[in-house]
């Protein structure tokens, strides 16, 4: 089944404490991306990727870092988590530009105390 | 700043209605241009692309105005099952991003 996974689906950190949200897409998709929701904010995308090694900032990427090592995963790395960085996040992917049709991953909800 | 805006609602409207809400783009170069639904607490799904010539899928009719700048999504027969926000995104020929509006959110009354 094609699909963006996203995990973990839930999590509750404190402060200061570095944490890895992992997305993996089987769809050989060369373009992922991470967005953020929140109330009222819309979705804003962080970081975005077009194919391996090449990683550009989104329109919120303080706060925020990622990888991509291989085509599959886009982890997005919080070094120093902070309670402004509560949110809804998704992973997507697309299979060349933004332009094109973006698949979501489920989501993770992300409480930082 | 480029910007996609949308009426934020909630539209009421009753199971059997037709609704129609719009999407307005400022940037006149705006290629791409989709619709998707969005559930409470889920993720995004792509409901229909958008194209320059008009598009239906069953119920539902897209249609683009680049003169003016929007995009329309019309849902004819509404369902209980159409509530939902619907979300417009917006991307330009060659740009890496696609930018998507804040979302309208639809309640469909029984």
């Amino acid at each position: 089944e094609a699909q963006v996974t996203q995990n973990p689906r839930y999590l509750i950190t404190v402060t200061g404490k570095k944490l890895t949200v992992t997305c993996s897409q089987n769809m050989n998709h060369e373009y992922m991306s991470w967005y953020r929701q929140d109330p009222g904010l819309g979705l804003r995308q962080i970081y975005y990727s077009m194919n391996v090694e090449v990683t550009d900032k989104g329109d919120v990427p303080e706060g925020y870092k990622v990888s991509r090592k291989e085509k599959r995963n886009f982890p997005l790395i919080l070094e120093s988590p902070s309670p402004n960085q509560t949110s809804l996040y998704f992973c997507a992917s697309s299979p060349t530009l933004a332009k094109n049709i973006q698949y979501f991953g489920a989501g993770t909800r992300l409480s930082v105390l | 700043r480029k910007e996609v805006e949308q009426d934020p609602g909630p539209f009421n409207v009753p199971e059997g209605a037709t609704v129609a809400f719009n999407c307005t783009y400022s940037n006149s170069a705006s290629q791409s241009f989709f619709w998707y639904r969005q559930d409470c607490r889920k993720e995004p799904k792509l409901l229909m692309s958008v194209y320059s010539s008009g598009n239906e899928d069953g119920r539902f009719t897209a249609q683009l105005n680049r003169a003016s700048q929007y995009i329309s999504l019309l849902i004819r027969d509404s369902k209980l099952s159409d509530s939902a926000t619907y979300l417009c995104a917006v991307a330009e020929a060659g740009d890496d991003k696609i930018i998507f509006g804040k979302g309208t959110r639809l309640h469909i009354l029984p």
